[in-house]
């Protein structure tokens, strides 16, 4: 199986800062990575697919970059509602990989 | 807009079988391009793809799940479910029925429902 490997585990910041989650995978899953927003009694929400693209109505200022091993989420200008728990996701090999996931609170 | 709702026991005995159901509303699940899974989260851990279901029936699991999963789809009620043999309390988790893309990553979730297992 590949391991995706999610750093930090915690992120503390505040509103208006800049974040960005790292995600390293046990081996080149080129650029089939996704990333999804999770919060407590709500359906989670994916947010960027094939590394960079960025899903429908979810805001410009989630992008995502890297390739091969090492991928990074970062979200410019955080936003209230983006105080969550954030995976990736690795699509490249059966059995699909996520993250331990990132919890970003508030500072 | 199609929406997903998990339903199901939220209590389910050691060495039981845990049965959920995802209910679709909103669009049809009869598109060839789309598969259907399931996936949970453990208190504490993280995400664990379990399986998915595509419209024609194929089925693929995580064999991390040694065969204990089956996924299967009744398209004319908008419904797939999940059954899960010979739980135990490492089964107890927040599990969510989504929609995969046809390159496998999942672009629509359900809200997610909590099993325990505990007797």
């Amino acid at each position: 199986d590949i391991q995706m490997t999610q750093s930090p585990s915690t992120l503390s910041a505040s509103v208006g800062e800049t974040v960005t989650i790292t995600c390293r995978a046990s081996q080149s899953v080129t650029t089939w990575v996704a990333w999804y927003q999770l919060k407590p009694e709500t359906a989670p929400a994916l947010l960027i697919y094939k590394t960079s693209n960025l899903q429908d109505g979810v805001p410009s200022r989630f992008s995502g970059s890297g390739s091969g091993t090492e991928f990074t989420l970062t979200i410019s200008s955080l936003q209230p509602e983006d105080f969550a728990t954030y995976f990736c996701q690795q699509y490249r090999n059966p059995p699909w990989t996520f993250g331990q996931g990132t919890r970003v609170d508030i500072k | 807009q199609l929406q997903l709702h998990e339903s199901g026991p939220g209590l389910v005995e050691p060495s039981e079988t845990l049965s959920l159901t995802c209910s679709a509303s909103g669009d049809s699940i009869t598109r060839d391009s789309n598969f259907w899974g399931w996936a949970r989260r453990a208190p504490g851990k993280g995400l664990e793809w379990i399986g998915t279901v595509q419209f024609g029936g194929s089925t693929y699991y995580n064999p991390s799940l040694h065969g204990r999963a089956t996924i299967s789809l009744d398209s004319s009620r908008s419904q797939f479910f999940l059954s899960l043999r010979t739980v135990t309390a490492a089964d107890t988790a927040v599990y969510y029925c989504a929609r995969l893309t046809f390159t496998r990553y999942f672009d629509l979730w359900g809200r997610g429902t909590l099993v325990t297992v505990s007797s």
